[in-house]
C-alpha cells in the first residue's frame, strides 16, 4: 500500500524559499504524476502543481513563477520549492498521487486523473 | 478558468438523514474529469468519487455521486457519524493539465 510523506521545515522566514519533500514508500515513483497541494488556516484546497517520474512538470498559473517541483527517482521522492515566501503561503502543504482513469465515447479514448492517495500533511508558517 | 461552486456553504442534518451536496461548474465539465474529497479536522482529504459517479476503493456505497455539464451532486444515503466532515468538489483540466477545487461545504451534525 503506497504512503506518502512530507518533510521540511516547520518555520520560514519572508523572502526566503520554501523547501519540502514527498517520500514515497510502499510502491515506485515511476509511472505516475505527483501533485503538491496546500490548504491555508480554515480555507480550502489549492493545487500548486505537478511533476511526472519522468520529470515534466505543470503549475498553478497563479505561483508558476515561485514555484519548482522536482523529483529524484532514486530515492522514490519529489519535492516542492516555493521562492520569495510571504505570510500568505502559510498553509498546510500536502503531496499526493495522481491516479489515472480513462473512458472511452463515440469520439475515442480520453485520459483523466485524480488524486487518490494523500500524505497527512506538512505545516509551514512564514514568519520572522 | 473554470470555478466549481459548492452548495450549501454548511449543512445541517442529523444521523440517518440524506445529504445532497452540490457543486456547479462554471462552464460545462466533461463527467470523467469531476471528483469529491472528504476531509476531517487535522486530516488529509480523502478520495471518495472519481468520474463522477465511480466510487473510491473502500469507499461505502451510501456515498454517491452524479451529474454532468455544469452540475453535479454527491449523495450521503443515510448519514453515519463518522461521515459529518467538509467535502469539496474537484475538476481536473486537461488543457493545460491542471486541478480546481471547490470552496468546500461543511456537513455538520445538526
Amino acid at each position: 500500500q503506497v504512503q506518502l510523506q512530507e518533510s521540511g521545515p516547520g518555520l520560514v522566514k519572508p523572502s526566503e524559499t520554501l523547501s519540502l519533500t514527498c517520500t514515497v514508500s510502499g510502491g515506485s515513483i515511476s509511472s505516475y504524476y505527483w501533485s503538491w497541494i496546500r490548504q491555508p488556516p480554515g480555507k480550502g484546497l489549492e493545487w500548486i502543481g505537478y511533476i511526472y517520474y519522468s520529470g515534466s512538470t505543470n503549475y498553478n498559473p497563479s505561483l508558476k513563477s515561485r514555484v519548482t517541483i522536482s523529483v529524484d527517482t532514486s530515492k522514490n521522492q519529489f519535492s516542492l520549492k516555493l521562492s520569495s515566501v510571504t505570510a500568505a503561503d502559510t498553509a498546510v502543504y500536502y503531496c499526493a498521487r495522481e491516479k489515472l482513469g480513462v473512458y472511452y465515447d463515440s469520439s475515442g479514448y480520453y485520459y483523466y486523473y485524480y488524486m487518490d492517495v494523500w500524505g497527512k500533511g506538512t505545516t509551514v508558517t512564514v514568519s520572522s | 478558468e473554470i470555478v466549481l461552486t459548492q452548495s450549501p456553504g454548511t449543512l445541517s442534518l442529523s444521523p440517518g438523514e440524506r445529504a445532497t451536496l452540490s457543486c456547479r461548474a462554471s462552464q460545462s465539465v466533461s463527467s470523467s474529469y469531476l471528483a469529491w474529497y472528504q476531509q476531517k479536522p487535522g486530516q488529509a482529504p480523502r478520495l471518495l468519487i472519481y468520474g463522477a459517479s465511480s466510487r473510491a476503493t473502500g469507499i461505502p456505497d451510501r456515498f454517491s455521486g452524479s451529474g454532468s455539464g455544469t452540475d453535479f451532486t454527491l449523495t450521503i444515503s443515510r448519514l453515519e457519524p463518522e461521515d459529518f466532515a467538509v467535502y469539496y468538489c474537484q475538476q481536473y483540466g486537461s488543457s493545460p493539465r491542471k486541478y480546481t477545487f471547490g470552496q468546500g461545504t461543511k456537513l455538520e451534525i445538526k
